[in-house]
């Protein structure tokens, strides 16, 4: 099994900066990464696939990059609706998907 | 549009069973692959299962490899989860999730709300 892992744990950030979260997987997963939001009594929403392809509807300030073991995912500039917590997943390795653990974007 | 209606959840006993549905619509069914992801109280994201469009590929987490099986009729547009030998740590809001891919592995681009299942004596 692939394992993900994320850090920060937790991120405080105040509205209007930028915020930098990380995903490692413990092997490669090629481009094979995408990242999703999840909102208190929310079900998650695809942010990125592919490792840096916006999902539909997601605004330009999220922008995703990295191959094989080490990927981010940056938030350009913090909006209130931006605090949540942020999942990155490998669908390498079909059929073993993993998520990582989750980073929690937090109000400064 | 795309909604995906889970159902079947419930509090149940240990070692006992219960089988989940999601409904499907607003799109071909059977084009895609279909997935269950699971979320513990206060816990982050947990793959659960995956299924092809025809039900030819199929993969578990480990943590539920024998106990669970997975099934789509994609003649009523549903996908299904029959969990068995409940334990306590299965405990968890379960989600019915689409990619974007008939073959099994991607990203989920559309969830269900979830549906509790609560495993406790």
């Amino acid at each position: 099994e692939i394992v993900m892992t994320q850090s920060p744990a937790t991120l405080s950030v105040s509205p209007g900066e930028r915020a930098t979260l990380s995903c490692r997987a413990s092997q490669s997963v090629s481009s094979n990464l995408a990242w999703y939001q999840q909102k208190p009594g929310q079900a998650p929403r695809l942010l990125i696939y592919g490792a840096s392809t916006r999902a539909t509807g997601i605004p330009a300030r999220f922008s995703g990059s990295g191959s094989g073991t080490e990927f981010t995912l940056t938030i350009s500039s913090l909006q209130s609706e931006d605090f949540a917590v942020y999942y990155c997943q490998q669908y390498n390795n079909w059929p073993s998907l993993t998520f990582g653990g989750g980073t929690k974007v937090e109000i400064k | 549009e795309v909604q995906l209606v889970e159902s079947g959840g419930g509090l149940v006993q240990p070692g006992r069973s219960l089988r989940l549905s999601c409904a499907a619509s607003g799109f071909t069914f059977d084009d895609y692959a279909m997935h269950w992801v699971r979320q513990a109280p206060g816990k982050g994201l947990e793959w659960v299962s995956g299924i092809s469009w025809n039900s030819g590929s199929i993969g578990y987490a480990d943590s539920v490899k024998g106990r669970f099986t997975i099934s789509r009729d994609n003649a009523k547009n549903s996908l299904y989860l029959q969990m068995n030998s409940l334990r306590a740590e299965d405990t968890a809001l379960y989600y019915c999730a689409k990619v974007d891919t008939w073959g099994g592995g991607a990203a989920f681009d559309y969830w269900g709300q979830g549906t509790l299942v609560t495993v406790s004596s």
